[in-house]
């Protein structure tokens, strides 16, 4: 168990829906991190939050929005869906500013089926 | 731009053997690495990584690494598999900037072993 939580574990929607996957950091943890795992494009790094304000962006889609609270926990919001945006959604979390324990460590993740 | 590549989609060893995972990356300077470990319906568990210092890296589950700058790989050993590391091996890497370490992962190995 990495301490960090995810939830919904899975999700079934149509397309054209939206739906809200939430993470809870490790406690401690500033930032979070999250990735889509696909078959088609493995494991990619949609988008960073660090203590609440947005830090880097990967190859989120214009659909997908994301947002740190200030408990630390985060959602990422998927609209419009679309059948390929099935996937795996992984959070990580990480307490960035000391030396060696930058490391992610991730959550068991939310299988988004859009049918 | 960033990429790593792992050479090996599948691999099938027997129980006892030992393994070899290879993991290639091409980057600016020299980036934190990682091995992650999937199991099936599970989240990423982090095997071990590689910051700084003696580049042959101790992980969890009887795991090392070896990080080779010359040849820019991080190749994932294990002298004596069991069956229980039948996985998904991702190695990943991040730039050196604390705080805002975006992994970027290979395609995976998954390894099956032959009891």
């Amino acid at each position: 168990d990495s301490g960090v939580t995810q939830t919904p574990k899975h999700l079934i929607t149509a397309t054209g829906q939206r739906v809200t996957l939430r993470c809870s950091p490790r406690s401690g943890d500033l930032s979070v991190y999250w990735y889509q795992q696909s078959l088609d494009q493995g494991l990619q790094f949609l988008i960073q939050y660090y203590n609440g304000e947005e830090r880097a962006k990967g190859n989120i889609l214009e659909r997908f929005s994301a947002q740190q609270f200030p408990d630390l926990h985060s959602e990422l919001n998927l609209s419009s869906l679309e059948l390929g945006d099935s996937a795996l959604y992984f959070c990580a979390s990480s307490h960035p500013g000391q030396a060696y324990t930058d490391t992610q460590y991730f959550g068991p993740g939310t299988r988004l089926t859009v049918l | 731009a960033q990429s790593v590549t792992q050479p090996d989609i599948h691999i099938t060893v027997s129980e006892g053997a030992s393994l070899e995972l290879r993991c290639n990356y091409s980057y600016g300077a020299t980036p934190y690495l990682f091995w992650y470990v999937q199991s099936p319906g599970q989240g990423l568990q982090l095997l071990l990584k590689y910051f700084s210092g003696d580049t042959l890296v101790q992980g969890i589950k009887g795991f090392e690494a070896e990080f080779k700058r010359s040849q820019s790989s991080f190749n994932l050993r294990k002298p004596s598999v069991h069956w229980s590391d039948a996985a998904e091996y991702f190695c990943a890497v991040a730039p050196r900037i604390q705080g805002a370490q975006k992994l970027v992962f290979g395609q995976g190995t998954r390894l099956t072993i032959n009891p």
